[in-house]
């Protein structure tokens, strides 16, 4: 099973500052099967980014998606109010699926 | 548009079993794969395993071998999870999402359905 580890667990920023999120995986995983989720309180999550560095439909191009082999990277250029939630990475090319145990984006 | 619909809270006693329906529209019900997720209270996400309701086939988490069941109804484009023998360490809110592939991203999920497991 990939293990999937998330840094920082909390990260607080102010809107307009850029975020930076990290997943490191335990071992390899294929940059065609790396995805980012944002998920709103009371809500389920949402796809932002797949294949790594692909932004799924009506995703701002505020957010980007980079890396490779074991490390990936969510960035947030200018935060918006709304980007203050959660966000998971998941890995999809190694069954079982597993998911990252997130990262919150707090306002500072 | 497409929309993946599932059934309501339900409240069940330590032992007993849930079904969790998950209705799709919008698309071809049988080209893609569904799979369940659920996260516990202030958790993260869990991946619980995947049924393709084109033929039916399913591949479950090892952990939840055993006590969760998959199946499809393809006349009412309806995907459903069992699990039994349920412990308060089932609380969650079961999710519902769907893929392209077997190795695919979840592109749109259900909204959820909350399953307390109380006595």
């Amino acid at each position: 099973e990939i293990v999937l580890t998330q840094s920082p667990g909390t990260l607080s920023l102010s809107p307009g500052e850029r975020a930076t999120l990290s997943c490191r995986a335990s071992q390899s995983v294929s940059s065609t099967y790396l995805a980012w989720y944002q998920q709103k309180p009371g809500q389920a999550p949402r796809l932002l980014i797949y294949g790594t560095s692909s932004r799924a439909t009506d995703i701002p191009d505020r957010f980007s998606g980079s890396g490779s082999g074991t490390d990936f990277t969510l960035t947030i250029s200018r935060l918006e109010p709304e980007d203050f939630v959660v966000y998971y990475c998941q890995q999809y090319g190694s069954s079982p699926f597993t998911f990252g145990p997130g990262t919150k984006v707090d306002i500072k | 548009q497409v929309q993946l619909v599932q059934s309501g809270a339900e409240v069940k006693n330590p032992g007993a079993s849930v079904k969790v329906s998950c209705k799709a529209s919008g698309y071809t019900f049988t080209s893609y794969y569904m799979h369940w997720v659920r996260q516990a209270p202030g958790q993260g996400l869990e991946w619980m395993g995947i049924i393709y309701p084109g033929g039916g086939s399913t591949t479950y988490a090892q952990k939840f071998q055993g006590r969760v069941t998959m199946t499809r109804d393809t006349s009412t484009s309806t995907v459903y999870l069992e699990v039994s023998s349920l412990t308060s360490g089932d609380t969650a809110v079961y999710y519902c999402a769907r893929t392209s592939g077997w190795y695919g991203y979840f592109d749109y999920w259900g909204q959820g359905t909350l399953v307390t497991v109380s006595s």
